[in-house]
This record gives structure tokens, sequence and C-alpha cells, in this order.
């Protein structure tokens, strides 16, 4: 069972909606990071925050909002979004912060839909 | 340009043989490679990583890789594939970003294995 929890698992909104997503870990790791995976292609990165402080934004688009309240928690706030950000939104963290990438732990997603 | 390439979209293997997942890489220095699993509907799980030392590399779920500098590759490998390993497959390697202290993982494109019964 993965150790790093994602809510909701499932989420549609309209194109003016704002919703959020969640990630949760216990494991103590010091970076958390939201990639983007469209169907059978690999994760595209998104954000990273390190130690708790935003270290990599991978120019995203502004209708994407990242938060990191603590060390556990990462949030991705969305809002105006297009039906084109529709996809699976992976929640990761890693040990060390990104000055020493390795292995990453991954949520299980949440599959959002932007009608 | 620092890149890994998966030179097959799609692999198939009867059960009971052995598998291979092929990766190349172009990076400047030493890499840091990894192979990554990805079931159906399911978040991505870590298998193995290279960084240094041994080129043979043992990881989840009895696969394994050999690392060949030479060849600059990393295939992913098991003596004995079952159907349950059918899935999405990544392999990544670590990259610096620009001129400061931060790394991240270029990805591959994939390789969906398929074990057939």
């Amino acid at each position: 069972d993965t150790e790093v929890t994602q809510t909701p698992k499932h989420l549609v909104m309209g194109m003016t909606n704002k919703k959020s997503l969640k990630c949760e870990q216990h494991m103590g790791h010091r970076a958390m990071y939201w990639y983007k995976q469209k169907a059978k292609k690999p994760p595209e990165l998104m954000f990273v925050y390190s130690y708790e402080k935003l270290s990599i934004n991978e120019s995203v688009p502004s209708r994407f909002s990242p938060e990191c309240p603590n060390s556990s928690l990462l949030n991705l706030h969305l809002h105006a979004l297009q039906p084109e950000d529709s996809a699976l939104y992976l929640c990761a963290s890693s040990p060390e912060g990104t000055s020493n990438t390795g292995e990453l732990f991954f949520g299980e997603g949440s599959r959002l839909t932007v009608l | 340009a620092q890149s890994v390439a998966q030179p097959e979209d799609q692999v198939n293997v009867a059960e009971g043989n052995p598998l291979t997942v092929k990766c190349t890489y172009s990076v400047s220095g030493n890499p840091y490679l990894f192979w990554y699993v990805q079931y159906p509907n399911r978040g991505l799980q870590f298998l193995l990583k290279y960084i240094t030392g041994d080129n043979l590399v043992k990881g989840s779920y009895g696969f394994e890789a050999e690392f060949n500098k030479s060849q600059t590759s990393f295939h992913l490998k098991k003596p004995s594939a079952l159907v349950s390993d059918s899935a999405l497959y990544f392999c990544a390697v670590r990259v610096r970003l620009g001129a400061g202290n931060n790394r991240k993982l270029i990805w591959g494109l994939g390789t969906s294995l398929a074990v057939n019964p």
C-alpha cells in the first residue's frame, strides 16, 4: 500500500469552478511533488516543494496554484481550468530535498475531468 | 541534450519466459538511473535504481537491471515473467536543473509490457 495519500480519487469540475487536490505523507520526507500524467504517457513535473519551499515550477499556468501548509501536506488549487487539463494528477515525495532527488514515492493519483 | 529513450512501445512475452525492457540514456556526468512500474489506474511504483557500484542492480518483484556504461544502457530484466507483471514501465534519469542545486527526473516514454498466459 502506498504511504502517500491523495484525495479525492476522482474529481469532475466545470471550467469556472474552484477545487483543490490534497496530498499527505507521514514518512518524514522533505520534498513533495506534483506531476500531471496523460494516459499512457510519462508523468510531467509541475511543482516541487523542498523543505516546505517552492523550489521548482516547471512554467505551469497560473490556473494551477500549489501550496505546502507543512512538511506533510501538499495542495494543488485549481481555478478556471480547461478541458485539456483533464488528466491524472500524481503527488510524490522523496526523503531528501531536490538537491538529491532519488527514489520517489507516489500516491495513487487524483483523476481530474474538466467539462 | 539530456534524454532517456525506451525504443519499444510494447513488449510481448509468454509467461515463464525471460523478459527485457530496454532503456538508453544520454546525460552529462555519472548517471543516476531508475525504473518505475505503473499498473492500470494506479500511481507509479519504484522498482530499482543505479547510483554507483555493481552494474547489476536487483529490485522489487524479482526484477533486475544491468547498467552498461559503454552502451549507455540500463535494461530491465526478469528471468521468468508473470502475467501479473503486465504493466507500463518507465525508465528515468536524474539531471541537474540549470546552474543551481536542484535536480529532477527525466522520463522515458514508457514501454507497455504484456505477459501472455
